[in-house]
């Protein structure tokens, strides 16, 4: 069945990079994404990266997709305690129509 | 440009109470969306309606939830007998259009409480 999937808790030092990782069972999607949602706020689009890629690289943010092993992840390079948030990994499911998001990861900072 | 908007913010009920929460979507947003998202887990679709039609409501427990989008633009999404396990919140997104490329904007949510 459809199900992506990831780690709960990441903690990290402010500074350092936050990798955040992902795998997801459509093999046929054609968008992943990965959304951020601070407290009492809906999801944000953070980033995208379209299926025929392995990389996409925005500021801070890199999306490393393996799509032989249904993996995606999410580098946040020198995490600021802004970047405390929960963070969602999403698939493209029949034609992109539909996206199933993961549980999330929540991203925790510390000083 | 204003983002999603979504009333009310929060809402505790009784049991067996009725509730509606209302939605406005981005203006020229064709595509409208409900999802409702549990402590501790992702967003689930409820609903997804392009224009006025209900194009994927295989989510929607259809006994108690009811959803609509008059003229296609706002929508409400309604519970009635609310139970104790709707607790939760209850999301709006939108989008331009479902191509292969979907970025969905998402409103603040609505936050359920069923005593």
């Amino acid at each position: 069945g459809e199900d992506v999937e990831q780690s709960l808790f990441l903690s990290v030092r402010e500074g350092d990079s936050s990798v955040i990782n992902c795998t997801y069972t459509d093999s046929s999607s054609t968008y992943l994404y990965w959304y951020k949602q601070e407290p009492g706020a809906g999801l944000q689009l953070l980033t995208y990266i379209f299926s025929n890629m392995d990389m996409k690289q925005d500021q801070r943010l890199t999306v490393l997709l393996n799509k032989k092993d249904k993996h995606l992840s999410l580098r946040i390079a020198d995490t600021q305690t802004g970047d405390s948030a929960i963070y969602f990994c999403a698939e493209s499911i029949g034609g992109a129509s539909k996206i199933i998001f993961g549980s999330g990861t929540r991203l925790s900072i510390r000083p | 440009e204003a983002g999603v908007v979504q009333s009310p913010r929060y809402k505790i009920i009784e049991k067996k109470q009725p509730v509606a929460f209302w939605c406005n979507p981005i203006s020229g947003h064709n595509t409208l969306y409900w999802y409702r998202q549990n402590l501790g887990q992702g967003p689930e679709l409820l609903i997804r309606y392009e224009n006025e039609e209900a194009v994927d409501d295989s989510q929607l427990p259809k006994d108690r939830f009811s959803a609509e989008r008059l003229k296609g633009v706002d929508s409400t999404l309604k519970i009635q007998p609310a139970e104790l396990g709707d607790s939760a919140v209850y999301l709006c997104a939108s989008s331009y259009r479902t191509g292969y490329y979907n970025e969905q904007f998402f409103g603040p949510g609505t936050r359920l409480t069923v005593l």
